[in-house]
């Protein structure tokens, strides 16, 4: 059971462009929502993460939006370098340790 | 280099073998955690620490998986009868008293033949 879900396994933007990557959860219990970014033979990277008790959070160039109601979260990126390219990954935690991750999105940012 | 290493960085074995990878955390770090990931698909939690104390272990970890985190510092996970099935990316994990935001390690990728 996925409960963590990126439908999108792939993306390309072009550079200068916003990048918008998308993840959507089934279990309403999640209270900490995080994106992570992955090179290749490295581990992942943590980005950016919002609590349950907001919508929005931004961090420089990085900005995750939270819709709780239709369970969806989204990453942001604006706007999009080439360094950006990686694989990105959305994870959920509920009053635990454990993060869920879903099966990420890999962006390509195209000069 | 502070952050967390895991060694080795890639493990070829036979199907049967026993293997053990080491994860070194970030010093301050109190909380290690292990992750494991397939091909196209995200990390999967297996199992963490707080100090020593093993707090969480996934139903993943079969039988044939322990870990252990002697004095709260590094930890090692071992495999024992390796299958087929466990070749993976074995992730490793830290942080200091916030789960949300987990420092990985490169991961050590074994391939069992």
């Amino acid at each position: 059971d996925q409960q963590v879900k990126q439908n999108s396994p792939s993306l390309s933007v072009q550079e200068g462009r916003i990048s918008i990557l998308n993840c959507d959860y089934t279990n309403s219990m999640f209270d900490y929502f995080l994106w992570y970014k992955k090179y290749p033979a490295e581990g992942p990277t943590f980005l950016i993460s919002i609590s349950s008790i907001k919508d929005k959070n931004e961090d420089g160039r990085f900005t995750v939006f939270l819709n709780k109601s239709a369970k969806h979260l989204s990453l942001h990126i604006v706007p999009s370098q080439p360094g950006d390219s990686a694989v990105y990954f959305c994870a959920a935690s509920y009053n635990t340790d454990k993060l869920i991750f879903g099966t990420g999105t890999r962006l390509q940012v195209f000069p | 280099d502070t952050g967390v290493s895991q060694d080795p960085r890639h493990k070829i074995t036979k199907r049967g073998q026993n293997v053990t990878f080491r994860c070194d955390p970030i010093s301050e770090h109190n909380r290690l955690y292990w992750y494991r990931q397939t091909l196209g698909q995200g990390p999967e939690f297996l199992t963490y620490f707080q100090n020593e104390a093993q707090l969480e272990k996934s139903r993943l970890l079969s039988d044939r998986f322990s870990a252990e985190r002697p004095k709260g510092s590094f930890s090692t996970l071992e495999i024992q009868r390796t299958e087929q099935g466990d070749s993976a990316m074995y992730l490793c994990a830290s942080s200091f008293d916030r789960p949300d935001e987990q420092f990985f390690g490169p991961g050590t990728r074994l391939t069992v033949l």
